[in-house]
């Protein structure tokens, strides 16, 4: 699976949009965006993923640039429940058996009141 | 609520001894998927099931094992702990093989072990 970059760490307050960067420049035409986030002493939960256009769900939305190398997850409204790890991780439509999911480190979201 | 069950939550032990940890995935997923979180390595695939066969395996020990039974549940076993295998365990479910662009993953709430 292709490389994503994201920053270590970011800061929002409560109530306010945040947006959360994932630069993929490697990515391939067949890699999918996932984003899933991990709250304290949680499993990780799946957010939302997307190919090519933009995409929304109850959770976020999901920016893609139109040359696909980066992605922006946004939360509309944030709320302390939010405060969580964000990976963003890639996955290619046509991947072997095997290939699961690669954690990188991801960006821990702090939500301030 | 994932729908993933794992059991026990917690567990305690000693150098050199085996456990055995238990998953359950949400009704209808046949895949079953293992991972390792510790403090220094992040989240670690480790061995990915599906209907019962074995998949893919990716960081996983020799000492450790895993199965996934007819009725989809699967078990990982951890033999011969070495302090260094204290972390959390989380396992996921999904519905596909697991070969998808689209795959997606539903995390249980982990086992913490702790190895003394």
């Amino acid at each position: 699976d292709a490389k994503t970059t994201q920053p270590n760490s970011m800061e929002s307050n409560e109530e306010e949009p945040v947006h959360l960067p994932c630069n993929h420049s490697t990515i391939s035409g067949t890699d999918y965006i996932h984003w899933y986030r991990q709250l304290p002493s949680q499993g990780p939960e799946y957010v939302i993923h997307g190919l090519t256009s933009n995409v929304n769900n109850r959770m976020a939305s999901l920016a893609i640039a139109e040359d696909r190398k980066s992605s922006t997850l946004i939360l509309h409204r944030a709320t302390l429940r939010d405060a969580a790890v964000y990976y963003c991780i890639l996955r290619d439509l046509n991947n072997n058996y095997g290939q699961n999911f690669v954690f990188g480190p991801g960006t821990r979201l702090s939500v301030l009141p | 609520d994932s729908g993933v069950t794992q059991t026990p939550k917690h567990l305690i032990t000693a150098t050199g001894q085996r456990v055995t940890l238990r998953c359950s995935p949400r009704s209808g997923d046949l895949s079953v998927y293992w991972y390792q979180q510790s403090l220094d390595q992040g989240l670690q695939f480790l061995i990915h099931y599906y209907n019962g066969e074995e998949r893919a395996k990716g960081n996983i020990l020799e000492r450790f094992s895993a199965q996934q039974f007819p009725d989809l549940h699967s078990e990982l076993n951890l033999s011969s702990l070495e302090l260094g295998d204290s972390a959390l365990y989380f396992c996921a479910s999904g519905t596909s093989g697991g070969y998808l662009g689209t795959d997606t993953q539903y995390f249980g709430p982990g086992t913490r072990l702790t190895v003394l």
